[in-house]
């Protein structure tokens, strides 16, 4: 059964950094690319980044680029979103989700999410 | 970068059809694929490649996309339908996911 799992959520003050978790399990992790897409409260989802398989193929939404890194250990079947320079508009539940095939494709499979919250 | 657009809400009794509409400009040349999100869970996949439905997803729900219009069709709507609806592109002009701003289905 394919299952993500995020963690590293938690409360940050404005200006702070936080790295956010995502653990596969149940599929070949390495093949698959991954992109994180996040939810504000009440408000609709955001895509915000993501990563091929190898690591090679990176984007990121406009919103983040520069503040937000993207990274995988396919080792250890995980995926990493390091976010930094947080604002209260980077409040919001995170999800990692796993392509269905290539880089661009649907999303068949999503996590449960982890909550962020910016505040002083 | 591409814009979606989607009603915020619709609102059907059950057992009618619901339309939930995602607009885009020239969207019939792209794959549009949507999601369901129901209060306090995660999005799931509802409809691939405008019309394919994945294993699980009940054949009451159906999509098409044609011109500058994707649409997902709840066929006999029932009350677990009530969830919020989302469409997505992959925007190949910016390289950026996009994700159309939500639909709400009330069932009455």
């Amino acid at each position: 059964e394919v299952q993500l799992v995020e963690s590293g959520g938690g409360v940050v003050q404005p200006g702070g950094s936080l790295r956010l978790s995502c653990a596969a399990s149940g599929f070949n992790f390495g093949s698959y690319a991954m992109h994180w897409v996040r939810q504000a409260p009440g408000k609709g989802l955001q895509w915000l980044s993501l990563i091929s398989g190898d690591g090679d193929n990176i984007r990121y939404a406009d919103s983040v680029k520069g503040r937000f890194t993207v990274s995988r250990d396919n080792g250890e079947s995980s995926l990493f979103l390091d976010l930094n320079s947080l604002t209260g508009d980077d409040t919001a539940f995170y999800y990692c989700a796993k392509v269905a095939r290539g880089d661009y494709d649907y999303f068949d499979q999503w996590g449960q999410g982890t909550q962020v919250t910016v505040s002083s | 970068s591409y814009v979606l657009t989607q009603p915020p809400s619709v609102a059907v009794a059950p057992g009618e059809t619901a339309r939930i509409t995602c607009g885009g400009n020239r969207i019939a040349y792209m794959n549009v694929h949507w999601y369901q999100q129901k209060p306090g869970q995660a999005p799931r996949l509802l409809i691939y490649y405008d019309g394919g439905r994945p294993s699980g997803i009940p054949g009451r729900f159906s999509g098409s996309n044609s011109g500058n219009t994707a649409t997902v069709t709840i066929s006999r709507v029932e009350v677990g339908d009530e969830a919020d609806y989302y469409c997505q592109v992959w925007d190949s002009s910016s390289h950026h996911m996009v994700f159309g701003p939500g639909t709400k289905v009330t069932v009455l």
